[in-house]
């Protein structure tokens, strides 16, 4: 019963540098999100899809691409990393409607030097 | 921008003792929700309470919401050292699916 699963659980990366997070629901949801975690400031969305094919721009989007090609699998990836982007990242899935559950990932840790 | 805010932003209490966080939030929402965040894990989600409800229980937990005051209130009662974690609201007020906004959280510690 995997639920959602982000890989990798930590990366450093050196400023400039590109890489991609993956992230992997088993339960069909057509809803899946990416938000970043910072130290007071709780969950900020930074990318969405309500579907395969359909993505859109959360309150935090620079930076950061997503595609939607399957239903499982939402990857984000950083283009350019910088060290404003040292972050907890958090994928999650849900069923679409807002009296429905999140379901997140453990997270990936990563930081930009 | 936040929509919700949690107080307190920490809390210390002793096992057996009853836990109360709250939330704010500025605009309307359809429901709103509580997750649970263990150190280096994901948030899990507790219970969702809709704007046309008061009060809701599930187990240990009792959560309020005065949509008046734009507020909600979660209780955990009779606290043990598992419950220690981060606590979070999450509202739709994006008026859009899934796309919650959550609060910065209040870590709850709970003592042997």
């Amino acid at each position: 019963n995997a639920g959602v699963t982000q890989t990798p659980k930590f990366q450093v990366l050196k400023t400039g540098q590109s890489m991609t997070l993956q992230c992997a629901q088993d339960m069909n949801h057509e809803y899946m999100s990416w938000y970043r975690q910072d130290p007071g400031m709780g969950l900020r969305l930074i990318h969405y899809s309500v579907g395969a094919g359909i993505t859109d721009q959360g309150e935090v989007p620079n930076g950061y691409n997503v595609s939607r090609s399957t239903t499982e699998d939402f990857p984000l990836r950083l283009l350019s990393a910088a060290p404003s982007q040292t972050s907890v990242y958090f994928c999650a899935s849900g069923a679409g409607s807002s009296s429905s559950p999140l379901h997140f990932g453990n997270g990936t840790r990563l930081t930009v030097t | 921008s936040q929509q919700g805010e949690e107080d307190p932003q920490a809390l210390s209490i002793q096992e057996g003792e009853n836990a109360t966080m709250n939330c704010s939030y500025k605009t309307s929402i359809n429901n709103l929700q509580w997750y649970r965040q263990n150190s280096g894990r994901g948030l899990v989600h507790l219970i969702l309470i809709r704007s046309n409800e008061r009060e809701k229980h599930s187990g240990r937990l009792r959560v309020t919401l005065d949509t008046s005051k734009k507020s909600s209130s979660l209780l955990i009662t009779a606290s043990r050292a598992a419950d220690t974690a981060s606590y979070f609201c999450a509202t739709d007020a994006d008026n859009y699916g899934q796309n919650f906004v959550f609060g910065p959280g209040t870590r709850l510690s709970v003592l042997p």
